[in-house]
């Protein structure tokens, strides 16, 4: 299974940019790098996924390097409805009817500060 | 806008009792996954199924089992409860199409006592 790696925690002043840090640097070259962030108690939630290009919604943009061995998460304009811990994920194949699960790792807990 | 529903919110169980968890989703998608969290431990994978009647066993299956009887459910089961099946449990769905995000519900904090 690929394997990412994130800090533990982060801080970011609300308002401000915040840029999560991911590295993969097993991932193998069709596999698409997730994120989603989980808020005390609920289940986690969607925010963005890509393969190799850039990529940006509503909520995020997410930037892979060239050899996609790492990425990083931005949050533009930081609210303390941001505070969470953010998974940083590879969807890996189970058995053989093409399955995917999402391997989880241990996620930065980021703090937005008033 | 309630993608994966997750039967119970809070639970509460006694040792022995044989426990069922129930997970919907109205997506129409293949792929069905139930996750346990716990503290220091992130999410693992519990069991999944690709298809209805289908099940594949994921990384901690032990005292676990699963029904797909209907491809927008799939159920958990805890044939005898034990208190060190205390977590939250976590329902997902997903396409099986690469490139496609999974969607979570809002998880279900079981207690067994």
């Amino acid at each position: 299974d690929a394997k990412t790696t994130q800090p533990t925690s982060m801080d970011c002043a609300e308002g401000r940019a915040a840029n999560l840090p991911c590295n993969h640097s097993t991932i193998s070259g069709n596999e698409y790098v997730y994120w989603y962030r989980q808020i005390h108690s609920q289940g986690p939630q969607y925010i963005i996924h890509g393969l190799k290009n850039n990529e940006t919604n509503e909520m995020a943009s997410l930037i892979i390097t060239e050899d996609r061995k790492s990425s990083t998460l931005i949050l533009p304009h930081a609210t303390l409805r941001d505070t969470a811990v953010y998974y940083c994920i590879v969807r890996v194949a189970v058995g053989i009817q093409g399955a995917q699960k999402l391997v989880f790792g241990q996620g930065t807990r980021l703090t937005i500060n008033p | 806008d309630v993608k994966v529903t997750q039967s119970s919110r809070y639970l509460v169980k006694r040792t022995g009792e044989k426990v069922f968890l129930e997970c919907v989703q109205d997506m129409d998608h293949e792929n069905m996954f139930w996750y346990r969290q716990d503290p220091g431990l992130g999410l693992r994978l519990i069991y999944f199924s690709y298809d209805v009647k289908m099940k594949e066993k994921g990384d901690i299956p032990e005292g676990y089992s699963v029904s797909r009887e209907k491809k927008e459910r799939f159920s958990l089961i805890l044939e005898s409860a034990s208190t060190n099946q205390t977590s939250m449990y976590l329902c997902a769905s997903s396409l099986t199409v690469r490139g496609t995000e999974a969607f979570f519900g809002q998880g279900t904090r079981l207690t067994v006592v």
